[in-house]
């Protein structure tokens, strides 16, 4: 069972270049997430979405932006990248069930660097 | 504002100790969940324990278990008999019921001495 799944794993781009980080789950899950991590430190929320065609900002969107035009994907697009962008980043997917205790699944992560 | 506090960057345990990570966390909300999820070097997180706000009882899942202080906003990780394989970055995390995203603490590492 695949899960969720990112690519690519490593990237490195050049200041001013654009790229898709691309993401898709097989779990049939509503919720999906964009976070990055920085070195050293805990998970920033960039966007999420509640669902097909609905997308909203987290902490840390500047730079960044979403699109969900189906269930299973959320592709993460970054216009023209800089070096504040060199990061760890991560997508997750959760159910939408009654109650709370729904974890949220990560896929392995993107490691981008901006040079 | 910082909701998820996690005091302890990096704590050392002996190998069969215990271990106790710190957690408080800031909300308005009556309802909601706090998770703690592991991350070793590999990079991948990976989903421990979940304590709900209504839970009565403290959350166990094999040798995790949570100390959960309702009035306290607390919610400390206990992970007991230490192997090495638990030398991870820790990082406890809330969500709310009023919103749907998942906030994480800064996180804590733990190094498990042989």
């Amino acid at each position: 069972n695949a899960g969720v799944t990112q690519t690519p794993k490593f990237r490195i781009l050049k200041i001013g270049q654009s790229m898709t980080l691309q993401c898709t789950q097989d779990m049939n899950h509503n919720y999906m997430y964009w976070y990055r991590q920085d070195p050293g430190m805990g998970l920033k929320l960039i966007y999420y979405s509640v669902g097909a065609g609905i997308t909203d900002k987290g902490e840390v969107p500047n730079g960044y932006n979403v699109s969900r035009s189906t269930t299973e994907d959320f592709p993460l697009r970054l216009e023209l990248a800089a070096p504040s962008q060199t990061s760890v980043y991560f997508c997750a997917s959760r159910s939408e069930r009654t109650g709370m205790n729904t974890e949220a699944f990560f896929g392995q992560g993107t490691r981008l660097t901006v040079v | 504002a910082q909701k998820i506090t996690q005091t302890q960057p990096g704590m050392f345990v002996q190998e069969k100790e215990a271990v106790t990570l710190d957690c408080t966390y800031d909300t308005s909300d009556q309802s909601y969940g706090l998770f703690w999820y592991k991350q070793p070097s590999s990079g991948e997180m990976i989903f421990l324990i979940y304590q709900g706000s209504y839970d009565e009882q403290n959350a166990t899942e094999g040798r995790y278990s949570l100390n959960f202080q309702k009035a306290r906003k607390s919610a400390n990780l206990v992970i007991s008999a230490s192997q090495l394989g638990d030398s991870a970055m820790y990082f406890c995390a809330m969500r709310e019921v009023s919103k749907y995203k998942l906030s994480f603490g800064a996180g804590t590492t733990v190094t498990v001495r042989a």
